[in-house]
């Protein structure tokens, strides 16, 4: 059966240290992959994206990277700050015709950066 | 920056009723979705549209569920008769061809 595990549902972090998420599917095939942040009661909000030829990626303090062997994602965010604290989601790109794609999530890791 | 915007951001239904829940995606997308996250629980995919037409739709996305974009700007799911089940939050979401999806911050629909 398919399944996106993200590896735990929360996380604790001192500040100033670096937070490691780790996203893990079985049975799909996805062009890209994608990480979002869900604060409560508002939408995912895109955060970087991760294509199957590509290893590594980044933006400013955050880094992904994607091995396709594994079948894993590893999402870390450097020098982490208590406004880092929200919902992180990891989502699959399934290709779902005429160049559209529909997202998988996983269930999401919850942050919390103690001050 | 440009973003997608929901409306209503809540909106109340007795069990049965018809509800429309409308969007506007980022003007130059050409791709549209829509999700939904049940209290506690993963953002599930309902459907994606392109060209005026249903691209791929998953098993919840039954017959009293439609989609529509009927102007150049909107883009809307209806629930024809809705049910206890159907109570969650409804994510829109657009995209470029081959790009990330940007969603907006949802609808709380509320069956009664």
């Amino acid at each position: 059966s398919q399944k996106i595990e993200q590896n735990s549902e929360a996380l604790n972090i001192q500040e100033g240290k670096t937070a490691t998420l780790t996203c893990n599917y079985t049975n799909y095939s996805p062009a890209y992959l994608q990480w979002y942040r869900q604060d409560p009661g508002r939408g995912p909000v895109f955060l970087l994206l991760i294509r199957e030829n590509e290893k590594e990626k980044r933006k400013e303090r955050l880094k992904v990277t994607f091995d396709t062997t594994l079948k894993q994602s590893l999402f870390h965010i450097t020098a982490s700050q208590p406004a880092d604290s929200a919902t992180y989601l990891c989502a699959l790109a399934l290709h779902s015709g005429a160049g559209s794609y529909q997202l998988t999530f996983g269930k999401g890791t919850k942050l919390s950066v103690i001050p | 920056e440009p973003e997608v915007t929901q409306t209503p951001s809540h909106q109340v239904t007795q069990m049965g009723q018809e509800v429309i829940l409308r969007c506007v995606p980022i003007s130059n997308h050409l791709y549209f979705y829509w999700y939904r996250q049940i209290l506690g629980q993963k953002v599930e995919f309902l459907v994606s549209f392109y060209n005026n037409e249903i691209s791929e739709k998953s098993e919840i996305f039954d017959d009293q569920f439609s989609v529509e974009r009927p102007d150049g700007s909107n883009f809307t799911l209806k629930i024809r008769s809705t049910k206890l089940e159907d109570s969650a939050m409804y994510f829109c979401a657009s995209s470029e061809a081959g790009q990330p999806q940007h969603f907006g911050d949802g609808t709380r629909l509320s069956i009664l």
